[in-house]
């Protein structure tokens, strides 16, 4: 039963480098999430997938890409990371189609990055 | 400017008390209000949504009341434990596909 995935649980970069965030569901969820979480700050969110084949901007997109692969997988990009986007990132899903539907968030276990 | 404000960074109470944590907004209309509990280095799980027509709900030891005349949330916890010592945030359902959360408030249940 592990709902949502997120790898790497740990990563350290240096000013400049790129990676990608992994997020897999299990649950044949529609609607997926990036997030990332700062202290004093919240949930902010990155990008969001309302079903497969369409991604749009959240509240804090800049320096982010995104990949909705299939159904099951979205990934997050840092093209070129900065000391800025140190924080813990969340992945999650939605599970019911439609806007108008009440729908509770399903998160992983986050991704903790570091940029020196 | 649009933004959510939970009642304190920290709340101290006494176990077998209820805990009572608040959730204020302005400038949105959520669908739904959500409740959340997070514990450190782990991810956010849902507890409890409330509906804009609806005035309270209940789920065993937890009760959320939703006004949205005054724009606010009650999120109480009965008979407090221990173990209900967490961090519990609020999100606004905006229906956009889009949910907002509050910054969260820090509970310690004293023994």
């Amino acid at each position: 039963n592990a709902g949502v995935t997120q790898t790497p649980k740990f990563q350290v970069l240096k000013t400049g480098q790129s990676m990608t965030l992994q997020c897999a569901q299990d649950m044949n969820h529609n609607s997926m999430y990036w997030y990332r979480q700062d202290p004093g700050m919240g949930l902010r969110l990155i990008y969001y997938s309302a079903s497969e084949g369409t991604t749009d901007k959240g509240e804090v997109p800049n320096g982010y890409n995104v990949s909705r692969l299939n159904k099951r997988e979205f990934s997050l990009r840092l093209e070129s990371a900065a000391p800025s986007q140190t924080s813990v990132y969340f992945c999650a899903s939605r599970g019911l189609a439609g806007v108008k539907l009440a729908g509770e968030l399903f998160f992983g276990e986050g991704s903790r990055l570091t940029v020196l | 400017s649009q933004k959510i404000e939970q009642n304190s960074e920290a709340l101290n109470i006494q176990e077998g008390k209820t805990a009572t944590l608040t959730c204020n907004y302005t400038n949105y209309s959520p669908a739904y209000l959500q409740w959340y509990r997070q514990d450190p280095g782990r991810g956010p799980v849902f507890l409890l949504l409330i509906r804009e027509n609806e005035k309270e709900k209940r789920k065993e030891r937890l009760k959320v009341t939703f006004d949205t005349t005054l724009k606010q949330s009650l999120f109480h916890i009965t008979a407090s434990q221990p173990a209900d010592s967490a961090t519990y945030l609020c999100a606004l359902d905006l229906g956009t596909y889009k949910y907002i959360f509050g910054t969260g408030t820090r509970l310690k249940v004293l023994a």
